[in-house]
């Protein structure tokens, strides 16, 4: 069946530093992967999406690479800030009968060293 | 101005209780979902409603029953509850029920549900 999972399950970086945040999809199919943010006691935020026609995409501070080859997709973030320490998701979709839902990873969790 | 809103924050009750954890969205959205979060942070989708109506049904034990009395509110109730239902449930709404951009999903703050 889909999965969608990470490399790694933490990741710490230098406050200042790029961060890179790595996940595998197994579902060919997917043409739609979101990236969201989850800080501490708080729900998951979107961050950035990408269509599977695009393997490239920014936004403010933020890069999502995808490469459909290899079925992988990358977050990164620009000059990594204390306020960036959160968990990570990404999350491709399955199309169903009546709706389509939202199928995440398991998290990648990044700390700030200051 | 809270977008989506869920009432308990915090939810400890005993095996065999039954609860309820409450979601109002305050953005006009059509369609509404829960999640179950557990321990690991898995995050895994339970139900959907658009307009009122279920259009996911996830495979979740019959204890859970979803309601959503307006497009604005949709409630979750949970019969005899079991240790393992324990885990934190977030509400979401988006505008629609396709997935895609210009439709994201909105996620509550979570209720975090400890069963004894």
């Amino acid at each position: 069946g889909e999965s969608v999972g990470l490399h790694l399950p933490t990741l710490s970086v230098q406050e200042g530093d790029n961060s890179i945040i790595n996940c595998a999809y197994s579902n060919s199919a997917s043409d739609y992967f979101i990236w969201y943010k989850q800080e501490s006691g708080k729900g998951p935020q979107f961050i950035i999406d990408i269509r599977s026609n695009m393997d490239k995409r920014q936004g403010q501070r933020v890069t999502v690479l995808l490469n459909k080859t290899v079925k992988h997709l990358s977050l990164q973030i620009a000059a990594t800030q204390p306020g960036d320490s959160a968990v990570y998701f990404c999350a491709d979709t399955l199309l169903g009968s009546s709706a389509s839902k939202i199928i995440f990873g398991s998290g990648t969790r990044l700390s700030i060293r200051p | 101005d809270t977008a989506v809103s869920q009432t308990p924050k915090y939810l400890v009750t005993q095996m065999g209780n039954d609860k309820s954890i409450k979601c109002e969205q305050n953005l006009g959205h059509d369609t509404m979902y829960w999640y179950k979060q557990d321990s690991k942070k898995f995050l895994k989708i339970m139900f959907s409603y658009n307009n009122k109506e279920l259009i996911i049904n996830e495979t979740v034990p019959n204890r859970f029953s979803p309601k959503s009395p307006d497009k604005a509110h949709l409630n979750l109730h949970i019969n005899s509850l079991e240790l393992g239902d324990s885990a934190v449930y977030f509400c979401a709404s988006s505008q629609g029920s396709s997935i895609g951009r210009n439709n994201e999903q909105f996620f509550g703050p979570g209720t975090r549900l400890t069963v004894l």
